[in-house]
């Protein structure tokens, strides 16, 4: 298997304009999880999803982040409009059972600026 | 609530010196999962290991090894004649069985670098 797959590895944008994210967990797997990595804050988990149900997405910053996952292949995370305080790099990961008895396989993870 | 602690920022040594990096968690839980990760300069997040809280028999691999003591809630991580391809941050990380679900905490991560 591939891994997790994360496109784009790297993403320029200008504030106010909508960011995707895109996600493919490795197949097979039942959970999958978007954590976000900045120096203020270390690693922190956004939200993550069980069979492409979110199931706690209480570390989604603010409204204008969303995340989605329309099947077990896929999942994106959306900023809009985004701010240059989310500026991080994202990372997807995702594990075959609950992730408390597996370990989390990580995307390469995206690098994101907004300026 | 669960926290990890990784007090050591930055860590510098030469090669084939042996380094411990240090891990104390925090919870309240009696079950939960300790990992470690390794996050080399390419930027990716590489899983290293995962010890149960009922588990505390220390483990080596090559020259990775782990210590796990409940009683200073602690897991340290070391490395032994370290090499200059170990240099990366190192991540504890922490799962709790009463989360909903399997979140990861993780710590502040120890910048090692191993010097020639």
């Amino acid at each position: 298997d591939a891994g997790v797959i994360q496109s784009p590895r790297h993403e320029v944008t200008e504030m106010g304009q909508e960011v995707t994210l895109r996600c493919k967990p490795i197949s097979g797997h039942d959970y999958l999880f978007w954590y976000r990595q900045t120096m203020m804050r270390g690693l922190e988990l956004l939200i993550y999803f069980n069979n492409n149900v979110p199931i706690d997405d209480s570390g989604m910053p603010e409204d204008r982040f969303s995340a989605k996952m329309p099947n077990a292949s896929f999942s994106t995370l959306k900023i809009q409009p985004s701010e240059p305080r989310d500026s991080a790099v994202y990372f997807c990961a995702s594990s075959l059972d609950n992730g408390l008895n597996t370990e989390a396989f990580f995307g390469q993870g995206t690098r994101l600026t907004v300026v | 609530a669960q926290k990890v602690t990784q007090a050591q920022t930055e860590i510098s040594v030469v090669e084939k010196e042996d380094v411990t990096l240090d891990c104390v968690y925090e919870t309240r839980d009696t079950t939960y999962y300790l990992f470690w990760y390794k996050q080399p300069p390419s930027g990716e997040l590489v899983f290293l290991i995962r010890r149960n809280s009922f588990d505390e028999q220390n483990e080596i691999s090559g020259r990775y090894s782990w210590n796990f003591q409940k009683s200073t809630s602690s897991f340290n991580f070391t490395i032994t004649a370290s090499q200059v391809v170990d240099s990366a941050v190192y991540f504890c990380a922490l799962s709790e069985e009463e989360t909903s679900g399997s979140r990861l905490t993780f710590g502040e991560g120890t910048q090692l670098t191993v010097n020639p």
